[in-house]
């Protein structure tokens, strides 16, 4: 069965810092996708970043970046350069392909940014 | 181009009533799914839509049900609600229409049903 761990329930950081959250799945898919997504307070899911498990390198979006160790099935979001508007909720997710298309996510961290 | 739109942002209902919640995919987008979140369970998939077909369901009893129509907007109804169906409900929408892992979802930002 597919499952995301996030072993981190809360994180601080000071403005300006990098932080990495940590993410950890597992799958017998071969072919899978894995995002990270953001929830501020409105409770809207902000998509973030995407690694799919056949790409070479490791995915960036702006301040974003994922590591990604495949060995090691972890996907670790790293936020450089933080700034206050990144405290939120942060979750991990993952999908397969064909008809294993959900979503499975994390329990989710939560990241408060201090000035 | 205007984002996923959910409707109503608030719900308050009581045990034994029923309730339906709608969703606006973004223009062009034939694919809706719609997710639990609760603190306790945390987000769980409930059922997505494509092209008015249920094309894959979770793990949620008979009283939980959804639809989509020709204009892809989707709409969620829960039947004999139970005080454990107090959640956020969550509807994303995508575009790509092959089975793609990468395929992007981009959510709305819910409706908070509070059951009493």
């Amino acid at each position: 069965a597919q499952k995301i761990t996030q072993t981190q329930p809360g994180m601080f950081v000071q403005e300006k810092e990098a932080v990495t959250l940590d993410c950890t799945y597992d799958t017998s898919d071969p072919s899978y996708g894995l995002f990270w997504y953001k929830q501020p307070s409105s409770g809207e899911m902000i998509f973030l970043i995407y690694q799919g498990s056949y790409d070479q390198q490791n995915a960036t979006e702006g301040r974003y970046s994922l590591n990604f160790q495949k060995a090691r099935k972890s996907a670790n979001l790293v936020i450089s350069a933080s700034q206050l508007g990144d405290s939120a909720m942060y979750f991990c997710a993952m999908r397969g392909a064909g008809n294993n298309r959900k979503l499975i996510w994390g329990l989710g961290t939560s990241l408060a940014v201090n000035p | 181009k205007a984002g996923v739109t959910q409707t109503p942002r608030y719900l308050i209902k009581t045990r034994g009533q029923q309730v339906t919640l709608s969703c606006s995919p973004i223009s062009g987008h034939r694919s809706v799914s719609w997710y639990q979140q609760t603190p306790g369970q945390g987000l769980q998939f409930l059922f997505e839509y494509f092209s008015e077909t249920q094309r894959n369901k979770g793990n949620f009893p008979g009283r939980f049900s959804g639809r989509q129509f020709s204009n892809s907007r989707s709409e969620m109804n829960v039947s004999t609600l139970e005080l454990g169906d107090s959640a956020l409900y969550l509807c994303a929408s995508s575009g790509l229409e092959r089975d793609r892992a990468n395929e992007k979802l981009f959510f709305g930002s819910g409706t908070q049903l509070s059951v009493l």
